[in-house]
């Protein structure tokens, strides 16, 4: 079936350093949603992206869209300690609702 | 308001038990989920409701059923559990298809 892979799977930076996550699919995505995990936590929404080459910011955090539509990327800019966990891209049906999820990236960040 | 409650947090279920995961929220949100995440997996779904009275499969609905008697509750039913489905298991909602989700807190379940 339809899935993204996210890459790379685990991250470890200084702290102050960027981070980049991607996830590219095969085929064309109609939106792709962001969600961050901390360790023993549950999933929570970022941001959703859904017009071809979009691109949205939080504070340090930058999401983009390809102009196919086929991959994102969430960069954060000067990690801090409280960006550590697991960032999930995901994408869905707007009839369903039903998201179909990436493995993620871990991210580690030394203080 | 609470969001997407889940109880019971944690669970230890011998092989060949049953037991029923609650879901509740309070947001009035038509649709529901529920995932499973295996350690350093990502979230598989299991099963989704997009209103009462209407349930559908996911990508992983074996050993599972549900029920959406309201729009508040989504409980999810183990039957026969099996190590298999030693997991954590995640509720979540939304307000529409294409919006982001609320998830509870989550269930972990071991079945020994």
């Amino acid at each position: 079936g339809q899935q993204v892979m996210q890459i790379p799977q685990y991250q470890h930076v200084q702290e102050g350093e960027d981070f980049t996550t991607y996830c590219n699919s095969s085929t064309t995505l109609s939106n792709i949603q962001w969600y961050k995990q901390r360790p023993g936590g549950h999933p929570v929404f970022l941001i959703q992206l859904v017009k071809s080459g979009e691109v949205k910011k939080q504070k340090r955090l930058t999401f983009q869209f390809g102009e196919a539509k086929k991959n994102s990327s969430l960069h954060i800019t000067a990690t801090q300690t409280t960006d550590v966990g697991t960032y999930f891209c995901a994408f869905g049906s707007s009839n369903t609702g039903k998201l179909i999820f990436g493995q993620g990236t871990t991210l580690q960040v030394k203080p | 308001n609470a969001g997407v409650t889940q109880t019971p947090k944690f669970r230890i279920l011998k092989i060949g038990q049953s037991m029923t995961l609650q879901c509740t929220q309070d947001m009035n949100h038509n649709y529901m989920y529920w995932y499973r995440q295996d350690p350093g997996m990502g979230l598989k779904l299991i099963y989704y409701s997009v209103g009462a009275g209407i349930t559908d499969k996911g990508e992983v609905p074996n050993g599972y059923n549900v029920s959406r008697s309201t729009t508040e509750d989504f409980p999810l039913r183990l039957e026969l559990a099996a190590p298999s489905q030693t997991s954590v298991y995640f509720c979540a909602s939304s307000l529409q298809g294409n919006y982001g989700y609320t998830f509870g807190s989550g269930t972990r379940l071991t079945v020994v």
